[in-house]
């Protein structure tokens, strides 16, 4: 079975200063790992995901992130923050084309002036 | 660039009721999805649907939730009689088919809330 944690239901940050969203997974087989972004009283809309190619993904509004299969981790990162990026983040797991998604718990990013 | 859409955007509807969110998948997808999110909590898989069939479901998609594709555009999820558990946000989903991609596409998502 597949699981996501995301270490931190709440994370504050300054405008201008670097972000970092933490995921960890478990999955029996090499996953497909996602993170989407849900902005108040919006749908969910893909920031990046991961499909076994390069471990160093680039998504939409500067956000990458980078798989480590050792530390079974896929973390959020952009280096400035902007008041636009508040929202709640999610990181999702997907095994196989066409199987369900697991979505971690969400993280909220709030963004400070 | 072509999106799913869902209808309502918001349903109220008394406990007992039965309800039916619609959505419309982007027109060359195969599987589609049901989630939910209760408010506060993280979205939860419902059911996929693959060649006209269920393909999966959770344990959640008791025998009081139905989905169809009744005309090759539509994919609808039926809650035949709903309880004020049921309140949370339902977001309908598709992917293409391959090799393009596993990459689920989400729709805005239909309030349900049941009084």
């Amino acid at each position: 079975a597949q699981s996501v944690t995301q270490l931190d239901s709440h994370v504050s940050v300054s405008e201008g200063t670097p972000v970092l969203l933490r995921c960890n997974y478990s999955s029996s087989y090499s996953p497909s790992l996602f993170w989407y972004v849900q902005h108040p009283n919006k749908g969910l809309q893909l920031l990046l995901k991961y499909t076994s190619a390069a471990t160093l993904v680039k998504g939409i509004n500067g956000f990458e992130a980078e798989f480590k299969k050792s530390e079974t981790s896929f973390h959020l990162t952009k280096p400035s923050a902007h008041m636009s990026d508040a929202a709640e983040y999610f990181c999702v797991v997907s095994r196989f084309y066409g199987q369900n998604f697991v979505f971690g718990p969400g993280t909220r990013l709030s963004v400070l002036p | 660039e072509p999106e799913v859409t869902q209808t309502p955007s918001h349903q109220v509807t008394q406990m007992g009721q039965e309800v039916i969110l619609r959505c419309v998948p982007i027109s060359n997808h195969l599987y589609f999805y049901w989630y939910r999110q209760i408010l506060g909590q993280k979205v939860e898989f419902l059911v996929s649907f693959y060649n006209n069939e269920i393909s999966e479901k959770s344990e959640i998609f008791d025998d009081q939730f139905s989905v169809e594709r009744p005309d090759g555009s539509n994919f609808t999820l039926k809650i035949r009689s709903t309880k004020l558990e049921d309140s949370a946000m339902y977001f309908c989903a598709s992917i293409p088919p391959p090799p393009a991609a596993d990459t689920q596409y989400f729709g805005p998502g239909t309030r349900l809330t049941v009084l």
